[in-house]
Order: structure tokens, then sequence, then C-alpha cells
């Protein structure tokens, strides 16, 4: 079975602080995402990485940037947390290129910022 | 206009009810279609995809319309375990493997 964990369910920080949401995968996936997800919006796309070291920016990149450094491991930062960054962040894994395969998703980290 | 439109429900149905869901997308070049799921409190996880012929798994059927540019998902014989948000999923041809989601519709199956 694939699977995908992320660091924490809960995390609770405040304005302006540096955050990490880490996530790993075990099944050698080449391609990782982060996405947030909002009440009625949906899951958006926030960065991805296809390769080690590779990034490339999803539909809403502001405020957030991503680390690659071994293939198991996707790391998204927020620089300085802001308010409207509460939500929750989800991390997904998939193997290949050609757009078919299952994305399998990470538990979610449900972020509050205060 | 959103790239993929649902109805947020919720619909709530009786057990042994059919019921059905539509999705609507904006990206005629759109070349992949997914439907998933996702529980209350967890991670999406893959429903089934859906072809252009329509297919079926068990009690679920999906289907595309690429001339009105909507999807479908019907689901017979509804269960109390179908409870759930069935999120609609596209990927536009341009965007390589990149998902698009919709808000998703809430089921609720009551006995």
């Amino acid at each position: 079975d694939v699977k995908v964990t992320q660091s924490s369910r809960y995390l609770v920080k405040r304005t302006g602080e540096k955050v990490f949401l880490e996530c790993v995968q075990d099944m050698d996936h080449e391609n990782m995402f982060w996405y947030r997800q909002d009440p009625g919006l949906g899951l958006r796309l926030i960065y991805f990485s296809y390769d080690v070291k590779m990034k490339e920016k999803g539909d809403i990149p502001e405020g957030y940037s991503v680390s690659r450094e071994k293939k198991e491991r996707f790391s998204l930062i927020l620089e300085s947390a802001s308010t409207n960054q509460t939500s929750m962040y989800l991390c997904a894994s998939s193997s290949g290129q050609s757009g078919q395969e299952t994305q399998y998703f990470g538990p979610g980290t449900r972020l509050l910022v205060l | 206009r959103k790239e993929v439109e649902q109805d947020p429900g919720p619909f709530n149905v009786p057990e042994g009810a059919t019921v059905a869901f539509n999705c609507t997308y904006s990206n005629s070049a759109s070349q992949s279609f997914f439907w998933y799921r996702q529980d209350c409190r967890k991670e999406p996880k893959l429903l089934m995809s859906v072809y252009s012929s329509g297919n079926e798994d068990g009690r679920f059927t999906a289907q595309l319309n690429r001339a009105s540019q909507y999807i479908s998902l019907l689901i017979r014989d509804s269960k109390l375990s179908d409870s759930a948000t069935y999120l609609c999923v596209v990927i536009p041809m341009e965007y390589g493997n990149k998902l698009v989601f919709g808000a998703g519709t809430i089921l609720r199956v009551k006995s």
C-alpha cells in the first residue's frame, strides 16, 4: 500500500512565524504535490515537484516555498505565517507523467495561524 | 468562472436510493477526468476514473459528456457508508498531471 505521511495533524502558529510542513512518501514516486483545502474552494495546488530539486508553482504559490532535497520528501515552508494561511494542507504523490496516475494523499495538516 | 464546478449539496437520501451528481468544467481541452471521495476529516481517495464511453464499478457509474462539458456520477442502492464528499477532478491537457479539483458535493445517506 502506498503511504504518504505528514509530520503533524494539527499545528497552531503565530503570525510571522516560519512554518515547516513535511511530507514523506514510501513508494518511490517521482511527483509530489502540496495543496490547501478550504470550504467552498476545494483543493488548490500550491507547488509541485516532478523530481528531486525540481519545483514548479501551482495556482496559489504566494507566501509559500518548497524544498525537495530527497525523492521521498517534499517540504512546504511558510516563510512568515499569516492568518489567511489558516487551512488544511494536503500532500500527495504520484508516479509517471501521463496524467492518468492516481494521486495518493497524506492525512493532512490542519494549520491555525493566530 | 471556476474551472470545475459542482453543486455543493448536501444531498440527503435514504438508504437504497439512487443519486446522481453532475460536475461541469470550463476548459474544453481537458483530457482526463476522475471522481475522488473524501470522508469527513480524511484525505481524498480515488473513487474512479471517467472514460469517454462511460464506465461502471459496482454500484457506481461515471459518464462524460464532452459536448456539454460535464461529467456525472451515479450511485445506485445507496449505503450509509457512501456518505462522503465527492470531488470532481479534471486534468486540462496543457497541465501535464496537475489535477484541478471541484469544491465537492456532500452526500448524506440516512437509514
